[in-house]
């Protein structure tokens, strides 16, 4: 079975720059999530889609990040411009829709630099 | 206040020591994970337990939910056993993931 793929796997850009990541779950999982880890700390949660729709996007600084899931299969983050703080790896993270709290899947990451 | 804490946050250990790491937790939970992330940053489940004690290898966890702790160990520890280890207490009817702040696990030869 093919696990969460992440593209780019890393990227350097300077501040005021836009950038966009992409995702694409495992198969057949419809609850897709995007966090935010910066160095030294654990992932925060930036967005949760379950197929197309959001979950939740309360931690999503939305005056610069968007993310879309269209067609409730892969998505892509944006980040339009992109800060100093921004600066982390962005993970992917895909589960099943019902039943018991089902473990997550990683992707591995994109690591962000901005300059 | 962080809602999941770990401890230590840095360890380092020599090769065969038994390692343990501690995570305690404030929130209601469903059930916790142990993550192991390398240096690449790409994050691997270990296990998810909601009671008890689970086995897979060198690795033991174990839950107390009274107590609202858990603890990782790690018997006969090698150099690869050397990553980030990450609690992560699953809560709520979103299935979110609230996140310790992980523990550098170094394991020298």
């Amino acid at each position: 079975e093919a696990g969460v793929a992440q593209s780019p796997r890393y990227k350097i850009i300077e501040k005021r720059q836009s950038v966009a990541f992409w995702c694409n779950p495992i198969s057949g999982h419809a609850t897709l999530y995007w966090y935010q880890q910066i160095l030294g700390q654990g992932p925060k949660l930036l967005i949760q889609f379950q197929n197309n729709g959001v979950v939740d996007d309360s931690q999503l600084p939305k005056d610069r990040f968007s993310a879309e899931r269209l067609k409730g299969v892969d998505s892509t983050l944006k980040i339009q411009p992109a800060k100093l703080e921004d600066s982390a790896v962005y993970l992917c993270a895909s589960s099943l829709l019902r039943g018991p709290p089902y473990e997550q899947y990683f992707g591995p990451g994109t690591r962000l630099t901005v300059t | 206040k962080n809602e999941v804490e770990q401890s230590p946050q840095n360890l380092t250990a020599q090769e065969g020591e038994f390692i343990t790491i501690n995570c305690s937790y404030s929130v209601g939970i469903s059930a916790l994970h142990w993550l192991q992330q390398h240096p690449g940053g790409g994050i691997v489940s270990l296990f998810m337990l909601s009671s008890g004690k689970k086995k897979h290898g060198r690795l033991i966890a174990t839950i107390n939910i009274q107590e609202k702790h858990s603890s990782l160990h790690i018997t006969a520890s090698h150099p690869r056993d050397s990553a980030v280890y990450i609690c992560a207490a699953h809560s709520g009817s979103a299935r979110q993931l609230t996140f310790g702040s992980g523990t550098q696990l170094t394991v020298l030869p």
